[in-house]
């Protein structure tokens, strides 16, 4: 079975320190990975994706993500918060399993505080 | 154009009326959902339509009833809805099925049933 876990359900940084937002996964097949942010009564917008080639991605608005097969995880990471960045962030599982799955995260609310 | 337009943004109905939403994409992507989203909660997939045949049916009760008129249209009909009904409807579309391509979503309709 395929499963996504988001290790935390609330994170808070201060404006200009490091987020990281932490994602592991379990799959039987090779998965590709992806980060959504969703602002306030918004849809979802597409960060970033890995899809079996560079394990470092980068994303939009400074994101990044590193694909560890050995660790199951896929961490988003950005060096500087920006008060823009307060929102939910989703990270999603695909794979082909005979028919295609997408599984979402319970999601991480990011706070930044000024 | 790179965006998924849904109509309306608000939507109030009672319990006996009818109501359609509207999505709308021209990046020519072929596969095209509908999500339900919760309050806190990650979007719960509907319907998927692949190339303008409905290919995945979550078990959603026939007071909802999709419908896909073209490759870029795609509307969900609404009949008979219960105040649980209430949610963010999210369309989403990408190029195809396959796992490696990521969603462009709408900003959803925002639904309450009184």
């Amino acid at each position: 079975a395929q499963s996504v876990t988001q290790l935390d359900s609330h994170v808070s940084v201060s404006e200009g320190t490091p987020v990281l937002l932490r994602c592991n996964y379990s799959s039987s097949y090779s998965p590709s990975l992806f980060w959504y942010v969703q602002h306030p009564n918004k849809g979802l917008q597409l960060l970033l994706k890995y899809t079996s080639a560079a394990t470092l991605v980068k994303g939009i608005n400074g994101f990044e993500a590193e694909f560890k097969k050995s660790e199951t995880s896929f961490h988003l990471t950005k060096p500087s918060a920006h008060m823009s960045d307060a929102a939910e962030y989703f990270c999603v599982v695909s794979v082909n399993t005979g028919g295609f799955k997408t599984i979402f995260g319970a999601g991480t609310r990011l706070f930044v505080k000024a | 154009d790179t965006e998924v337009t849904q109509t309306p943004k608000h939507l109030v109905m009672g319990m006996t009326n009818k109501k359609s939403l509207k999505c709308e994409q021209h990046m020519g992507h072929r596969a095209m959902y509908w999500y339900k989203q919760k309050a806190k909660k990650p979007p719960e997939l509907m319907f998927v339509y692949s190339y303008e045949k409905l290919s995945i049916n979550e078990s959603v009760p026939s007071r909802f009833s999709p419908e896909c008129p073209n490759s870029s249209l795609l509307n969900l009909h609404l009949h008979a809805l219960q105040p649980e009904d209430s949610a963010l409807y999210l369309c989403a579309s990408r190029t195809g099925v396959e796992k490696d391509y990521g969603y462009t979503f709408g900003s959803g309709t925002r639904l309450t049933v009184v």
